[in-house]
């Protein structure tokens, strides 16, 4: 079992919708996690950082739940500038690792 | 601040060929990761520096993949020799003094590499 699993997608959603996207992680000693968005042939970027039980901004939130070891990241009001890739990210022992991404792609 | 930066963009070679990769980190950050993106593997640590010093050479495929860096603005990465298999994205990434935990990653464009 992948140490971050993620849904690959693509998530294909209409302008304007609510999406979410769930990753699990297997190392219960994960510490804090992370979303970052990686577009098409570009360098990931971060997004948000979620240390307790949730962080919102703006029109994203993303939650923590450590009983299921699943994280979510919720986006209201999909842009057209959404559409990327969503890298969960958890940090266990000062290391980062990566899951293999979900790709959105947002429709007008 | 120009960010992490990396060269050269793309490489094409032929396998057998020594191929270098470089990177340039943020000023002031300490910390300097060597990743590689593949479709089927994602993004995989291969290694990452402390100070300048490997802290964790885990991820480095085999002994054809060495990495080093002799000072806290340079860092290079090298497959000797190449093989088809390691075509890939190569990534740098930097984190500042403070970030404990290495969180917050500044990741360089990345190198695109094809070896035929």
């Amino acid at each position: 079992r992948k140490e971050v699993e993620q849904d690959p997608g693509p998530f294909n959603v209409p302008e304007g919708a609510t999406v979410a996207f769930n990753c699990t992680y297997s190392n219960s000693a994960s510490q804090s996690f992370f979303w970052y968005r990686q577009d098409c042939r570009k360098e990931p970027k971060l997004l948000m950082s979620v240390y307790s039980s949730g962080n919102e901004d703006g029109r994203f939130t993303a939650q923590l739940n450590r009983a299921s070891q699943y994280i979510s990241l919720l986006i209201r009001d999909s842009k057209l500038s959404d559409s990327a890739t969503y890298l969960c990210v958890n940090n266990a022992g000062n290391m980062l690792t990566f899951g293999g991404g979900t790709r959105l792609m947002v429709k007008p | 601040d120009a960010g992490v930066i990396q060269s050269p963009r793309h490489e094409v070679t032929e396998m057998g060929q020594e191929v270098t990769l470089r990177c340039k980190p943020i000023s002031g950050h300490n910390s300097l990761f060597w990743y590689r993106q593949t479709m089927m593997r994602g993004l995989e640590l291969l290694i990452y520096f402390n100070n300048n010093v490997p802290i964790d050479d885990s991820g480095m495929p085999e002994d054809r993949f060495s990495a080093k860096m002799p000072n806290a603005s340079f860092s290079t990465l090298k497959i000797q020799p190449s093989e088809p298999r390691d075509s890939a994205v190569y990534f740098c990434a930097s984190s500042y003094p403070g970030s404990a935990t290495n969180e917050k990653l500044f990741f360089g464009s990345g190198t695109q590499l094809s070896v035929l």
